[in-house]
């Protein structure tokens, strides 16, 4: 069965910095989707960025960037020019062709100003 | 355009008793999938939806069921509820069972069960 797995619980950056999260998955398939997911206090999951594996070339969304090494099964989440908007629950999430979604543990951001 | 949309925001019910949570799709999405989020964990997919039928399950106990209505609205229903059954429940719409489609959630219904 595919599992993700976040590693940081938690992770803080200076507002205007850049920050990482990481995230790891395992998985026997070829073809699938990678996402990362913000939960603000809101409670509302929204969608940051997604990553086609067949697509060699990084995702890139503004201020969100993504470094996915396929052979490594890591995919990790860039944040450059941090804002205190960005403070969340960020949750990583793996999803085969028909499958379901399977989501990390999340990593708690805190942004300070 | 009306996003995913849910109901109720809150809830409370006893060990024992059953609950009906109720989900919304956007505009123009005709699969429904439904996840619990334990405090502190990621989401755990439940089932999905797509023409009125149950599609896929996860690890879930047959407690939890669900329906999908004609015009693709869904319903979870709890039977028999547990202390562990506290969590947030979010529903998620999409267009079609293709995992390349993006799915998009509802604000959740929190459940404590006492």
């Amino acid at each position: 069965a595919q599992t993700v797995t976040q590693s940081q619980p938690e992770m803080s950056v200076q507002e205007a910095e850049t920050v990482t999260l990481s995230c790891t998955y395992d998985t026997s398939e070829s073809d699938y989707y990678l996402f990362w997911y913000k939960q603000p206090p809101s409670r509302q999951m929204i969608l940051v960025i997604r990553q086609e594996a067949y697509k060699q070339q990084n995702a890139t969304e503004n201020r969100f960037s993504v470094n996915f090494q396929k052979a490594a099964k890591s995919f990790s989440l860039k944040i450059s020019d941090s804002q205190l908007g960005d403070a969340a629950m960020y949750f990583c999430a793996y999803r085969s062709p028909w499958g379901d979604m399977r989501f990390g543990a999340g990593t708690r951001l805190t942004v300070k100003p | 355009d009306a996003g995913v949309t849910q109901s109720p925001t809150h809830l409370i019910k006893t060990r024992g008793q059953q609950v009906t949570l109720r989900c919304s799709p956007k505009s123009g999405h005709d699969t429904v999938s439904w996840y619990q989020q334990a405090l502190g964990q990621g989401p755990q997919f439940i089932f999905q939806y797509y023409e009125e039928e149950e599609r896929q399950r996860g690890n879930f106990p047959d407690r939890f069921s669900g329906h999908q209505f004609p015009n693709y609205s869904s319903e979870l229903n709890v039977n028999a509820l547990l202390l562990g059954d506290s969590a947030l429940y979010l529903c998620a719409s999409s267009l079609g069972l293709a995992g390349a489609n993006e799915q998009f959630f509802g604000p959740g219904t929190r459940l404590t069960v006492l």
